[in-house]
């Protein structure tokens, strides 16, 4: 079974500096999708920035970016820019690839309590 | 474009009783999935069905089921209401065509168990 790992419980960071949240995933299989998710304080998750893993290139959002090592299997996201906006829970998650166009199982890190200070 | 939506929003039932969940996805989507979010267990997957199929099922108990409409509009149901089953349900929809497709969460119904 897949697992994810977020080591960070909480993080802080100082509005327009730069912020990264680690992620590390264990999985046997050679291909899967890799996301970030952000939950503000009105709990709606909202997809941040998503990366296949047959893609070498590291996935980049506007002010999100990653840094995709699948060697070492791990997902860090960074925000550059940081806006009080940006202060919410912050998920890992992993996917397995689909099967026959269903397998949208999605599983969580524990997440990142992300705090921007003005 | 309409987002995913759940009703109830806020919900609050007593132990012993049964709950009743609605998820209407995006429209176009086939997919449905559910997934539980408590502060001590996290996020954690329920089931997921794509047309009117269950393809995935989580590590739950029997007293929680579901199933989806023509119209991909999904239910769970949670028979039997314990304590421990207060949480923010979520459900989250998929066009379900494989792939890259991305999931879009609805802002969950928050079931308080007395």
């Amino acid at each position: 079974a897949q697992t994810v790992t977020q080591s960070q419980p909480e993080m802080s960071v100082q509005e327009a500096e730069t912020v990264t949240l680690s992620c590390t995933y264990d999985t046997s299989e050679s291909d899967y999708y890799l996301f970030w998710y952000k939950q503000p304080p009105s709990r709606q998750m909202i997809l941040v920035i998503r990366q296949e893993a047959y893609k070498q290139q590291n996935a980049t959002e506007n002010r999100f970016s990653v840094n995709f090592q699948k060697a070492a299997k791990s997902f860090s996201l960074k925000i550059s820019d940081s806006q009080l906006g940006d202060a919410a829970m912050y998920f890992c998650a992993y996917r397995s690839p689909n099967s026959g166009g269903s397998n949208y199982k999605l599983t969580f890190g524990k997440g990142t309590l992300l705090t921007v200070n003005p | 474009k309409a987002g995913v939506t759940q009703t109830p929003r806020y919900l609050i039932k007593t132990r012993g009783q049964q709950v009743t969940l609605s998820c209407s996805p995006i429209s176009g989507h086939r997919s449905v999935s559910w997934y539980q979010q408590t502060p001590g267990q996290g996020l954690q997957f329920l089931f997921e069905y794509f047309s009117e199929t269950q393809r995935n099922k989580g590590n739950f108990p029997g007293r929680f089921s579901g199933r989806q409409f023509s119209n991909s509009r999904s239910e769970m149901n949670v028979s039997t209401l314990e304590l421990g089953d207060s949480a923010l349900y979520l459900c989250a929809s998929t066009r379900g065509r494989g792939g890259t497709d991305t999931q879009y969460f609805g802002p969950g119904t928050r079931l308080t168990v007395l």
